[in-house]
């Protein structure tokens, strides 16, 4: 099993500001994971983060709105830039485990206004 | 690509009544499958997981679920809710042999009243 931590909790941000989004796992993992969670829908990858490349993004996600930085084997942020009230959402970080099983951090609620 | 269902997106429920969630996936191949839930305030955690062998599947807190393959579904059930289990639930399927990142059904909403 995993255990991740994610800073902040939650964060009222303005338009036009960015948010930095911080994932610790208490392991060394190959991957980590950033989700989105929007109210009422799926969990929908944002990207993949490898320690020591680029991070591969999902269809509809690009790097200069959502840059990614994966410094070692325990740690990941996520940047969410140019902020609009339609980023307003939950950020979630994971790694994966056992084959595919999935172990998520607490979520970062962002507001925009 | 592989796609998931959920068909009930609000279920409210009073104690001791039976559950059911369904969940509906298309992939052509093998596939393992999986259902999260996320407590209030709390982290998405694994309920219960399937990979082969028995296609009933026990998790915790006395949740069961079963694989039918020819229907490409993967019900979540329990024969009597708690007020406890008042939770987010979400399926989630990744391809056997391939990629092992997941794609999450749209989550159901469950409210138990005591």
């Amino acid at each position: 099993s995993a255990v991740i931590s994610q800073k902040p909790s939650r964060d009222i941000c303005q338009r036009g500001t960015s948010l930095t989004i911080q994932c610790q796992v208490d392991s060394q993992v190959t991957m980590m994971f950033w989700y989105r969670q929007q109210p009422g829908q799926s969990l929908t990858l944002i990207a993949t983060a490898n320690q020591g490349s680029e991070a591969t993004y999902e269809s509809g996600f690009v790097i200069d709105k959502f840059p990614i930085s994966r410094p070692n084997l325990t740690f990941s942020t996520l940047t969410v830039s140019n902020l609009s009230p339609e980023d307003s959402s939950i950020y979630l970080c994971s790694v994966e485990s056992n084959g595919s099983e999935q172990y998520f951090g607490p979520g970062t609620r962002l507001t925009v206004t | 690509a592989q796609s998931v269902s959920q068909h009930n997106h609000h279920v409210i429920l009073s104690e001791a009544a039976s559950l059911e969630l369904g969940c509906n996936y298309s992939y052509g191949g093998t596939v393992n499958l999986f259902w999260y839930v996320q407590y209030p305030g709390q982290h998405l955690q694994l309920l219960l997981k399937y990979f082969s062998g028995d296609p009933l599947v026990k998790g915790i807190k006395g949740f069961e679920a079963e694989f039918i393959k020819s229907k490409f579904s993967f019900n979540l059930r329990k024969p009597s809710v708690q007020w406890s289990d008042t939770a987010e639930y979400f399926c989630a399927v990744t391809s056997s042999g391939g990629s092992y990142i997941p794609t999450f059904g749209r989550g159901t909403s469950l409210i138990v009243h005591p």
